[in-house]
């Protein structure tokens, strides 16, 4: 299978503990999102990267938050001292971005976290 | 926040056909119109997209209005796997996808 990859698929953690996600784009997809979904709402955009630089931040992304895409591979997605409203699904997505075209982004299944 | 409306829910009958609409009516010129889907307990999944023109792909048709300030998804004969949240989404200069609740489908056998 060769679509974007996310890992752990599910992760359970008691308040207060970091958490570390890893997602694994399609490999040539120059272009690395990440998304956060609640129950019952769409996803909602927290960061963005174009090869390892990390060009948009969402005002979602407190600082606790970090993401990092060392040379331009995979993800990371860092979640220090987690909070209960932090419990949601983790997406990731990579596109293949060409000047005036329109992409398509890709998405994994997700990284489920449950804050206790 | 997502510029575009669309009912909460909708059903279907499978092999039937479906109609899922979509309001855009501050939609700009330039703004091309995109439909990803989301099944249960996957990632969402590209379906379409179009700018001024009905497109047609394996997975469903477009059809836009000629204002652009509307558009619907139409799936020719649903099936049961079909069943999904579907978000209509206005895709300009920006990268990112601004996903609002959607419209969440059923489709009964």
């Amino acid at each position: 299978d060769t679509g974007v990859s996310q890992n752990p698929r599910h992760k359970i953690t008691k308040r207060g503990q970091n958490v570390t996600f890893r997602c694994d784009p399609i490999s040539e997809h120059n272009r690395l999102y990440w998304y956060r979904q609640t129950l019952g709402q769409g996803p909602e955009f927290l960061t963005y990267f174009q090869n390892e630089a990390q060009l948009e931040k969402s005002r979602l992304l407190s600082d606790r938050f970090s993401a990092e895409r060392p040379k331009g591979s995979f993800s990371t997605l860092e979640i220090q001292r987690t909070e209960q409203g932090d419990s949601a699904m983790y997406l990731c997505a990579s596109s293949l971005g060409q000047p005036g075209r329109q992409e398509t982004q890709y998405f994994g299944p997700g990284t489920r976290l449950l804050v206790l | 926040d997502a510029k575009t409306t669309q009912p909460n829910s909708m059903e279907s009958n499978e092999e039937e056909p479906v109609h899922l609409p979509c309001n855009h009516s501050t939609i700009s010129g330039t703004d091309y119109i995109h439909w990803y889907r989301q099944l249960p307990s996957q990632g969402p999944e590209y379906v379409i997209h179009g700018l001024t023109s009905n497109v047609n792909n394996r997975m469903a048709s477009l059809a836009i209005a000629e204002d652009r300030k509307s558009s619907t998804l139409i799936l020719h004969r649903a099936t049961l796997r079909d069943a999904a949240v579907y978000y209509c989404m206005e895709r300009g200069g920006y990268n990112k996808l601004i996903f609002g609740a959607g419209t969440r489908l059923a489709v009964h056998p």
